[in-house]
């Protein structure tokens, strides 16, 4: 069983500070995507990343996938309000099955 | 908006009801799934259809059967459900079981 591990689980920060989530496994991952999701509502999806070592960035966030396809790292610099959510990283392994994190509940105060 | 609709978005009902969560997509995707999520748990996925096959049944008791009369549209069947299912429930489709997912706004489930 795949399993894969966020950190930390809660997260609340004033705006403007930056901040790095976590996602990591024992397993190896062909893809793995980031969702955010806000209460009562389905998890909107971010970005894939599939290459070892890929970097992406979206705006303020910046995603990060390891060299041995096994982690995954979302760095949000000067967060904001709106970035509040339920932040979920999502592994794809060798067959069709995504394996989902509890994930990090971030709060953004003003 | 991802393009996957799901209704309702609220549910109430007790254990001897028979209820249906319904799921749209016009995304032009071959695969559909019904996922749970329940507080401090992962996402479980429940079931996967692909070009309308069912693929995928995760140990998932009967009292939940799910339906894919075409590419498009799924639905979840709710009989004799218990407290313990209350959670939310979320479709999610993609082009194919191997691309990324998009997920609609879920069905919150509360059963009394």
């Amino acid at each position: 069983t795949q399993l894969l591990e966020q950190s930390p689980q809660f997260l609340s920060i004033q705006e403007g500070e930056n901040l790095t989530v976590y996602c990591n496994s024992s397993s190896v991952f062909s893809s793995l995507q980031w969702y955010r999701q806000e209460p009562g509502e389905g998890p909107v999806l971010l970005v894939t990343v599939v290459t070892g070592g890929e970097v992406k960035k979206l705006k303020r966030l910046t995603f990060q996938f390891g060299d041995a396809r096994k982690d995954s790292s979302l760095h949000i610099t000067a967060a904001q309000p709106g970035d509040t959510g339920l932040y979920l990283c999502a592994g794809r392994g060798s067959n069709y099955k995504l394996t989902f994190g509890k994930g990090t509940l971030l709060t953004v105060n003003p | 908006e991802t393009g996957v609709t799901q209704t309702p978005r609220h549910l109430v009902m007790g254990m001897t009801n028979k209820k249906s969560l319904k799921c749209e997509q016009h995304l032009g995707h071959n695969a559909m799934y019904w996922y749970k999520q329940s507080a401090k748990k992962p996402l479980e996925l429940m079931f996967v259809y692909s070009l309308e096959e069912r693929v995928e049944n995760n140990s998932v008791p009967s009292r939940f059967s799910p339906e894919c009369p075409n590419s498009s549209h799924l639905f979840l069947h709710l009989h004799t459900l218990q407290p313990e299912d209350s959670a939310l429930y979320l479709c999610a489709s993609s082009l194919t079981m191997n691309t990324e997912a998009f997920f609609g706004q879920g069905t919150r489930l509360t059963v009394v």
